[in-house]
């Protein structure tokens, strides 16, 4: 099973919006609307940003979102602030019933 | 409060064994499915194992299919790796994370742990 495509960094100066973009295939991100993003600051173990697409758990801002169309989903950040600085990750559900991460996105805010 | 705690890592040499543990608190342990998730050093985030909540489905990455194997103990609220013929690029960091209660398959991972670091030395 192949890692999801994300493009290694993206960036933008306060206040800006930045999208992310995760690349699969037929077997996973086509197949099911079970896509995630994980946010990791330096050091820190991950924590759910968004679940199935578009769903966003209590406390996380709403200036996250997430859709999907296709074999890609993509992740926004509106109003980009300084504490988004982290590593951030999709994450899908497989036909073969396992689970498979992106590569992996840096955002650096300017 | 949901709290994962992972012990169990260290230096191993190649083709030894390790087992990791996760004790888990704060929660019905027994409702939710747990998974590994791994990341070596400087690198990306890697699904290794789920277990489902009722311990009857297990599913592996590819990777370790056949040397890692899954399992859990419901009165411990403990969920474990047993790690066999380790290899140099099974170095990484080990993460136990939780999914959503009765989510059989196709479950995000809503709490993690903080990790413990495996070394596999050749």
């Amino acid at each position: 099973q192949s890692a999801l495509t994300q493009p290694p960094s993206v960036s933008g100066s306060p206040g800006q919006s930045v999208t992310i973009s995760c690349t699969g295939t037929s077997n996973d991100i086509g197949s099911y609307n079970r896509v995630s993003w994980y946010q990791q600051p330096p050091g820190t173990a991950p924590k759910l940003l968004i679940h199935e697409v578009s769903n966003r758990p209590s406390g996380v801002p709403n200036r996250f979102s997430g859709s999907k169309s296709d074999n890609t989903a993509s992740l926004t950040i509106s109003g980009l602030q300084a504490e988004d600085e982290a590593d951030y990750y999709c994450n899908s559900y497989t036909t073969s019933s396992t689970y498979v991460f992106g590569t992996g996105t840096k955002v650096t805010v300017l | 409060q949901v709290q994962l705690v992972e012990s169990g890592g260290g230096v191993v040499q190649s083709g030894r064994s390790l087992r990791l543990s996760c004790a888990a608190s704060g929660f019905a342990f027994s409702s939710h499915g747990l998974h590994w998730v791994r990341q070596a050093p400087g690198k990306g985030l890697e699904w290794v194992a789920v277990i489902w909540y009722d311990g009857n489905n297990k599913y592996y990455t590819d990777y370790v299919k056949g040397r890692f194997t899954i399992s859990r103990d419901n009165f411990k609220n403990t969920l474990y790796l047993q790690m066999n013929s380790l290899r140099a690029e099974d170095t990484a960091v080990y993460y136990c994370a939780r999914s959503p209660a009765y989510c059989g398959g196709a479950c995000h991972f809503d709490y993690w742990g903080q990790g413990t670091l495996v070394t596999v030395s050749s």
